[in-house]
């Protein structure tokens, strides 16, 4: 099965709050990341946490983690259209695998004026 | 300038015809990755190398290579490709595989389509 799910699309007004939900099922992720993805263009991380965090916030983007639930979200706040792009969910195995990151499928925000 | 190239950028090719596609980083990193992407799946990872001569499987290895004979340049090698490695590959580096320990700085893809 998957290990990491995301919904595809993800459409707001500019201004508004956006928030990306990703859910996982490797318990055993000691960081999870947002990645971005312009048209185009590779991808740049844009925030990580820690598993034994709740929150991190990081100017207008705000991680929030369950781990008992294993769901992770992403709240851009005063989304601009600048911010359309795709957002990818990632954890990272540790152990033999060394530095392994697993991707989601990814979600396409579009933000619209 | 701190960056990873990709070459070529986009390549139509036949199926069994060998192609390498080159990456290169001016970081001095020593992990580099490759990986590719398909609609709808996100970034499935194909090989990674921790350094000089030391290379490793990812998630979808079969059909590629990898060499890692200078810690600069990470080439993928499809020694025969077939149409199901139509897709956009990246080619990732960091300074350590820990991304937490050191951002890793994505290339700006590889568009390759074979026929």
């Amino acid at each position: 099965g998957e290990d990491v799910e995301q919904s595809l699309f993800l459409s707001v007004r500019e201004g508004d709050s956006s928030v990306i939900n990703c859910t996982y099922t490797d318990s055993s992720s000691t960081y999870l990341y947002w990645y971005k993805q312009e048209p185009g263009a590779g991808l740049q991380l844009l925030t990580y946490i820690f598993s034994n965090m709740d929150m991190k916030q990081d100017q207008r983007l705000t991680v929030l983690l369950n781990k008992k639930d294993k769901h992770l979200s992403l709240r851009i706040a005063d989304t601009q259209t600048g911010d359309s792009a795709i957002y990818f969910c990632a954890g990272e195995r540790r152990g033999s695998t060394l530095g392994r990151l697993y991707f989601g499928r990814g979600t396409q925000l579009t933000v619209w004026p | 300038e701190a960056q990873v190239t990709q070459n070529p950028r986009y390549l139509i090719t036949v199926t069994g015809k060998k192609l390498t596609v080159t990456c290169s980083q001016n970081m001095n990193h020593e992990y580099m990755s490759w990986y590719r992407q398909d609609p709808g799946l996100g970034l499935r990872q194909i090989y990674y190398s921790m350094n000089v001569e030391v290379t490793d499987k990812g998630d979808v290895p079969e059909g590629y290579k990898v060499s890692r004979k200078e810690k600069r340049n990470f080439p993928l090698i499809l020694e025969s490709p077939s149409p199901n490695q139509t897709s956009l590959y990246f080619c990732a580096s960091s300074l350590s595989p820990w991304t937490s320990e050191g951002t890793q700085y994505f290339g700006p893809g590889t568009r390759l389509l074979v026929l």
